[in-house]
């Protein structure tokens, strides 16, 4: 059981920005929110995480809201190369990464 | 360059054939972890170690073993396959300590037939 909640498919265009939403409402106050992402045929990769604060890297931005219920991975601008299968994760015990089914993001050019 | 390799990436063996797929990480590492990944099934974590020779069960451990002699290795091990092992295989590391960032093998494709 990986205790989050996400669409299991969005589309967006090229250039454009993308919300993936989590929902992981039973979150504990020491859980961080990983995200990684698969491409095709490939390992999934490590995007971003958080643990209360937004937070940006060279990939990606994560909002978490103020009650850490929810989050949201922001892709500023779509590419092509960005459409994968996005996971959240809430990370509670140091020992145990559990991946749900992901978001299915395809990217129209 | 920070890496996770398996070996071997396709293999098709069959029924009852005794098989070791091999993980190696170059990140010092404590903890390692297989996976499992099938269609509409998602990723299911079969063994994780935290260091060397600590090992415990993940969500589908049933015909599967591991070992953990090297901190860098991470075999694993099906002493009989069946062909409902049929599945892609994950290798990934990790530190022991913020942000638990976890790195990704490339990926082990097996066919029991």
């Amino acid at each position: 059981d990986a205790k989050t909640t996400q669409p299991n498919s969005m589309e967006s265009n090229e250039e454009e920005p993308v919300h993936l939403p989590c929902n992981h409402s039973t979150i504990s106050g020491t859980d961080y929110i990983h995200w990684y992402r698969q491409l095709p045929s490939q390992g999934p990769e490590y995007v971003i995480h958080g643990l209360t604060s937004n937070v940006n890297n060279r990939m990606a931005s994560l909002a978490i809201a103020e009650d850490r219920k929810s989050s949201t991975l922001i892709l500023h601008r779509a590419t092509l190369r960005d459409a994968a299968v996005y996971y959240c994760i809430r990370f509670y015990n140091n020992n145990d990464m559990r991946f749900g089914a992901g978001t299915r993001l395809t990217v129209k050019p | 360059e920070a890496q996770v390799t398996q070996n071997p990436r396709y293999l098709i063996t069959v029924t009852g054939k005794k098989l070791t797929v091999t993980c190696s990480q170059n990140m010092n590492h404590e903890y390692m972890s297989w996976y499992r990944q099938d269609p509409g099934l998602g990723l299911r974590q079969i063994y994780y170690s935290m260091n060397v020779e600590v090992t415990d069960k993940g969500d589908v451990p049933e015909g599967y073993k591991v070992s953990r002699k090297e901190k860098r290795n991470f075999p694993l091990i099906l002493e009989s396959p069946s062909p409902n092992q049929t599945s892609l295989y994950f290798c990934a590391s990790r530190s022991d300590r913020a942000p638990y960032e976890q790195y990704f093998g490339p990926g082990t494709r097996l066919t029991v037939t």
